[in-house]
C-alpha cells in the first residue's frame, strides 16, 4: 500500500539555525498537507499543497511540492523554541473514500 | 472553530474489557477518522467514516471496530482491550474534497493493564 516516508526522526539545532524536514511517497500524491504537534498537544494543520512544483510560504516556513509529486519538504528559517514540535507530512492519493497517510514525524527541538 | 471533543483525556482498563471512544464534532463534517499514535511510529489510521453508517478499514484494524449512527459522533470500540493496544487515540473530521485540513480531537491515552 502506500507509504510515506519522513526523515530525520529527530533534530536538534541552536535557535537562529535553520531545519529542514523531508517527506517521500511511494506513489504520486495527489496533494500533501502538514501539521504540526506540539509536546502534549494534538496534530495542527499547517496547510496544503497540490501542484507539481508548487511552493507555499507562511512567515518562516517554506513548503514545496516536488515535481513529480511525490516529495515535498518544511523549511524553517531561523528557528525560535516556539517552533518545538513533531512536524508530520500527510498525503493523499485522491482517490474517493481514503484518508491521508501519515509520514512518522520530525521531532524539532531547539536550544537557545 | 471546529471542535472535535473526545470524550476520556486518560483511561486505564483491564485486559479483556470492551472499551468504547467517544468522539464527537461540531461542524456537520462528513468524514471522521480514527488514528493511534506511538511513540517512533507515528500516527497509524484504524478506521474512518464518509458518512454515517459507512466505515471504512484502514490501516490497523484488528481488534477494533467503529460505530457511526450519528454525523457528529464517530466511536471507537475495542471488543477486548489487549496490552498492545496501550496508545493515544486520535479521532479527526473534516470537510471532504481538496483543501481541508483534518481537525483534530485532544486524544485519548489509553492504557490497558
Amino acid at each position: 500500500g502506500q507509504q510515506v516516508m519522513q526523515i530525520p526522526q529527530y533534530q536538534h539545532v541552536q535557535e537562529g539555525e535553520d531545519f529542514t524536514t523531508y517527506c517521500n511517497s511511494s506513489t504520486t500524491l495527489s496533494n500533501i498537507q502538514w501539521y504540526k504537534q506540539r509536546p502534549g498537544g494534538h496534530p495542527v494543520f499547517l496547510i496544503q499543497l497540490v501542484k507539481s512544483g508548487e511552493v507555499k510560504k507562511q512567515k518562516r516556513l517554506t513548503f514545496q511540492f516536488g515535481e513529480a509529486k511525490k516529495n515535498s519538504s518544511l523549511h524553517i528559517t531561523a528557528t525560535q523554541t516556539t517552533d518545538v514540535g513533531t512536524y508530520f507530512c500527510a498525503g493523499s492519493n485522491g482517490q474517493a473514500g481514503t484518508a491521508l497517510i501519515f509520514g512518522k514525524g520530525t521531532t524539532l527541538s531547539v536550544s537557545s | 472553530d471546529v471542535k472535535v471533543t473526545q470524550s476520556s483525556r486518560y483511561l486505564v482498563k483491564r485486559t479483556g474489557e470492551k472499551v468504547f471512544l467517544e468522539c464527537v464534532q461540531d461542524m456537520d463534517h462528513e468524514n471522521m477518522f480514527w488514528y493511534r499514535q506511538d511513540p517512533g511510529l507515528g500516527l497509524r489510521l484504524i478506521y474512518f467514516s464518509y458518512d454515517v453508517k459507512m466505515k471504512e478499514k484502514g490501516d490497523i484494524p484488528e481488534g477494533y471496530s467503529v460505530s457511526r449512527e450519528k454525523k457528529e459522533r464517530f466511536s471507537l470500540i475495542l471488543e477486548s482491550a489487549s496490552t498492545n493496544q496501550t496508545s493515544m487515540y486520535l479521532c479527526a473530521s473534516r470537510v471532504p474534497g481538496q483543501g481541508y485540513g483534518y481537525t483534530f480531537g485532544s486524544g485519548t491515552r489509553l492504557t490497558v493493564v
